[in-house]
């Protein structure tokens, strides 16, 4: 069984502040990892993806993975109120000559202003 | 551009009618994602086609019944559906359904269905 832990949260940081999201994995031969957002009431996009150990930067994101630890996490710098989603964590794996997101359950941001 | 579309983007059926859902891709992808999301939950896949060809069917029940015409479209067919089925429908796509590289995958705005 191929698992993705996320804290559900939920998570409130100040404006302009650090928001720090976090990932587990269970299967160790994952390759890549994904980050969506989602906004209440909308479909989940893509913000990151990260497929090697160390960081990934793409303006105030920030992606770090671990496979030692099995771990990922998102990074949020000046964290804004338009931040204030449900992050999804997703890791794919093979099956049946496709592959499949596993998700984590989503940590819930809220950025109060 | 890495555009998805759905239509309808609200759906509200009784449990006797039959309708389709409709998903569109015009990125070349050649994998595409039928997914279900109810609130507070992450999407729960229900069918994977590769290929224009079913790969995948999570078990789900016969009342839902996906459809691949072509390599852009992607259709769900619904009968009979049961209360318990109202839920935020996701269509999703990703360039290549190889099993040892994990592409990026797209997900479109979605079909809120409501069944009465």
């Amino acid at each position: 069984q191929k698992e993705v832990e996320q804290n559900s949260g939920p998570l409130s940081v100040p404006e302009g502040a650090i928001a720090s999201l976090n990932c587990t994995y269970s299967d160790r031969g994952s390759q890549s990892f994904f980050w969506y957002r989602q906004y209440s009431g909308k479909s989940p996009e893509l913000i990151m993806s990260i497929y090697s150990n160390g960081d990934k930067e793409d303006g105030r994101f920030t992606a770090q993975l671990n496979k030692a630890s099995q771990y990922v996490s998102l990074l949020i710098r000046d964290s804004q109120p338009s931040d204030s989603a449900t992050y999804l964590c997703a890791v794919p794996y093979s099956g049946a000559g496709s592959y499949q997101l596993t998700f984590g359950k989503g940590t819930k941001l809220s950025v109060i202003p | 551009d890495t555009e998805v579309t759905q239509t309808p983007k609200h759906l509200v059926m009784g449990m006797t009618n039959k309708k389709s859902l409709k998903c569109e891709q015009h990125m070349g992808h050649r994998a595409m994602y039928w997914y279900k999301q109810k609130a507070k939950k992450p999407p729960e896949l229900m069918f994977v086609y590769s290929y224009e060809k079913l790969s995948i069917n999570e078990s789900v029940p016969s009342r839902f019944s996906p459809e691949c015409p072509n390599s852009s479209l992607l259709n769900l067919h619904l009968h009979a559906l049961q209360p318990e089925d109202s839920a935020l429908y996701l269509c999703a796509s990703s360039q290549e359904p190889h099993w040892d590289i994990s592409y990026e995958q797209y997900f479109g705005p979605g079909t809120r269905l409501t069944v009465t």
